[in-house]
């Protein structure tokens, strides 16, 4: 059974710093595009970063460039999220997703993970 | 940017009654959309990708249509557990920049 598992978020004063965590179970997690994938209270989706399957390519979306780092360990088959420079507008509820399907491609996000909420508050 | 829009915001249907949901793309993303459910205090599910494909164990209720900057979901039959937001995505710019569009509320009228 493919499992997501998100852990890491909590209340942080703006400027702060935090890092997500996403533990990854049931599949060859190093097959697979994964993403990070945000929800503000009562809004949206957007999507924040990707990161491909060897961790040799990786992109985000304009608003958290220059202040988030995605990263992978495929040993630990782990995603990560290291989120510097916290705003106010990056309370979200942050979900890990992983891309339907494996290999050179991208069909949509077919497992999510329950998310983990980050507040960015003094 | 590729901006995505969505109406209506809110579609009040009863049910067993079908529902016509509508996504707009500011420019073409060819086929390259997916549409996704999403309940209160859940994650997302996808339902269907490259437009009108259905994903592993969606119900045939849920079909998906259209190419270029106008894509349709339409749900036959509205069962209770369907009542929920929808959402497009577009992926046309994979990997470097996927869009949301705002979604549509599907309600019991």
């Amino acid at each position: 059974e493919v499992q997501l598992v998100e852990s890491g978020g909590g209340l942080v004063q703006p400027g702060g710093s935090l890092r997500l965590s996403c533990a990854a179970s049931g599949f060859t997690f190093s097959s697979y595009l994964m993403s990070w994938v945000r929800q503000a209270p009562g809004k949206g989706l957007e999507w924040v970063a990707n990161i491909k399957q060897d961790g040799g390519e990786k992109y985000y979306v304009d608003s958290v460039k220059g202040r988030f780092t995605i990263s992978r360990d495929n040993t630990k088959n782990s995603l990560y999220l290291q989120m510097d420079s916290l705003r106010a507008e990056d309370t979200a509820v942050y979900y890990c997703a992983r891309s339907y399907c494996g290999g050179e491609c991208f069909l949509g996000w077919d497992y999510w993970g329950q998310g983990t909420l980050v507040t960015v508050s003094s | 940017e590729i901006v995505m829009t969505q109406s209506p915001a809110t579609l009040s249907v009863s049910p067993g009654e079908s529902a016509t949901l509508s996504c707009r793309a500011g420019q073409s993303v060819s086929s390259h959309l997916a549409w996704y459910q999403q309940k209160p205090g859940q994650a997302p599910r996808l339902l269907i990708y490259t437009a009108s494909t259905r994903a592993t164990g969606i119900p045939a209720r849920f079909s998906g249509s259209g190419s270029g900057t106008e894509f349709t979901l339409t749900i036959s039959s509205l069962q209770s557990e369907d009542f929920a937001l929808y959402y497009c995505q577009q992926y046309s710019s994979w990997p470097r920049l996927f869009t949301f569009g705002p979604g549509t509320k599907v309600d019991v009228k």
